[in-house]
């Protein structure tokens, strides 16, 4: 059975930095493109980031681009999503899902405020 | 970015009646490699979203067959043969031909 669990959320202020964690079980993850999608309370759904199996494609969102960075370590089957200069429109539900959407996480909660 | 619009936003249905949400795209879905990666998506309340249908038309594994996608270009359609109580929820487009990737608004299904 296909597992994404992530952690690493919290509480943290302005202008602080936070690292997520999204661990896999179930498949192959290294051969698997992995993205991170946020949801803003009460709100849609936001893609973030994609990193490609290998690691070698990764592309960002704009809203994120420059703050945020996606990584990858397929030795320990684990997704990462550093987060820096967070503001307070990023507190939102993390989600990471594998490839085409087919399977996500329980999502994490990150609260950026003062 | 392609801008994904759904309608209608909000679809109150009666259980066993039909029920259909159009996702039309700003620019069009097909790929170089001639798929159209026109995903779909439900979220239930307080749950994650779980994928129903991929590349149009194709029902993910589980999914009931009341479920069922068409579409193509820039105009997507989900319908629902006969709407269930478990049903209810969000159901939300996505494009995955195009970086970044987008969804639409979201559509909010209700038992009526």
């Amino acid at each position: 059975e296909v597992q994404l669990v992530e952690s690493g959320g919290g509480l943290v202020q302005p202008g602080g930095s936070l690292r997520l964690a999204c661990a896999a079980s179930g498949f192959t993850f290294s051969s698997a493109g992995m993205n991170w999608v946020r949801q803003a309370p009460g709100k849609g759904l936001e893609w973030l980031s994609y990193v490609s199996s290998g690691a070698s494609n990764i592309i960002y969102a704009d809203s994120v681009k420059g703050r945020f960075t996606i990584s990858r370590d397929n030795a320990k089957n684990s997704l990462y999503l550093q987060m820096n200069s967070l503001r307070a429109e990023d507190t939102a539900v993390y989600y990471c899902a594998r490839g085409g959407g087919d399977s996500w996480g329980q999502g994490t909660l990150v609260t950026v405020s003062s | 970015d392609v801008v994904m619009t759904q309608s209608p936003l909000s679809l109150p249905v009666t259980l066993g009646q039909p029920a259909s949400i159009s996702c039309r795209s700003s620019q069009s879905l097909v790929a170089s490699d001639g798929n159209t990666y026109l995903h779909w998506f439900q979220q239930r309340p307080g749950q994650s979203p779980r994928r129903l249908i991929y590349r149009v038309s194709n029902r993910d594994s589980g999914v009931p067959d009341r479920f069922s996608g068409s579409g193509s270009g820039t105009d997507f359609t989900l319908k629902i043969s006969r709407v269930e109580a478990e049903d209810v929820g969000v159901y939300y487009c996505m494009q995955g031909t195009l970086w970044p990737r987008t969804f639409g608004q979201g559509t909010k299904l209700e038992i009526k």
